[in-house]
């Protein structure tokens, strides 16, 4: 059964740098898939970030992409997620998840990350 | 970039009545890039439909899914308590990869 479970602080102050990491469990990280951060503003729709492969391959959304990176580490079977100069609008529950053709199809149960001073 | 719209933004409706929720996208979509979700309160969303109408493992046959060009459609058969909760189309591709509706509430009239 695969588990993904997100980790990482949950208060940043503004302009500061959002970090979180996924630790996969039940799955390898270089099992072929892609895998992915979502994130969801309260009261928001879903809004997806990146996705990167085991190889280190990176997918971005262009409406965020000068401020998001996504790195692999194979021996820890974890991904990490970076969101620089953060404001109140990236204030959200974020959510890992692994991408199948065309879906995410196991989701981590989200952590919600506020920008505040 | 593909724009998903959701109708209706609330569904109220009683439990056994039938649910029809709709997804419209800004441009014609292979059927096989389109997903719903389910998400309850305080949790994930739950991959329910893929390809537009192949049911996720464990989900029930009260679930279907169809459609296709710029117009589809999730529908709950007979609803039960537990499907009360805001639904999400997704479409793939090609950039970004992953867009999403902006959801239908399902609320118990």
């Amino acid at each position: 059964q695969v588990q993904l479970q997100e980790s990482g602080p949950g208060l940043v102050k503004p302009s500061g740098t959002l970090s979180l990491t996924c630790a996969v469990s039940g799955d390898s990280i270089s099992s072929g898939n892609w895998w992915s951060w979502v994130r969801q503003p309260p009261g928001k729709g879903l809004e997806w970030l990146g996705e990167i492969y085991s190889s280190g391959t990176t997918n971005y959304n262009p409406s965020l992409k000068s401020r998001v990176t996504i790195s692999v580490d194979q021996s820890k079977n974890q991904f990490s997620l970076k969101v620089t100069s953060v404001t109140a609008a990236d204030t959200a529950v974020y959510y890992c998840a692994r991408a199948v053709p065309f879906n995410l199809n196991q989701w981590g149960q989200g952590t919600l990350v506020t920008v505040s001073s | 970039e593909i724009v998903l719209t959701q109708s209706p933004g609330t569904l109220s409706l009683s439990p056994g009545e039938r649910a029809t929720l709709s997804c419209t996208t800004s441009q014609s979509v292979s059927s096989t890039y389109l997903a719903w979700y389910q998400q309850k309160p305080g949790q994930a969303p739950r991959l329910l439909i893929y390809g537009a109408s192949s049911r996720a493992a464990g989900i029930s046959d009260r679930f279907s899914g169809s459609g296709s060009g710029t117009d589809f459609t999730l529908t709950i058969s007979r609803l039960e308590p537990e499907d009360f909760a805001v639904y999400h189309c997704q479409q793939y591709g090609p950039s970004p990869m992953y867009t999403f509706g902006q959801g239908t509430r399902l609320e118990i009239k």
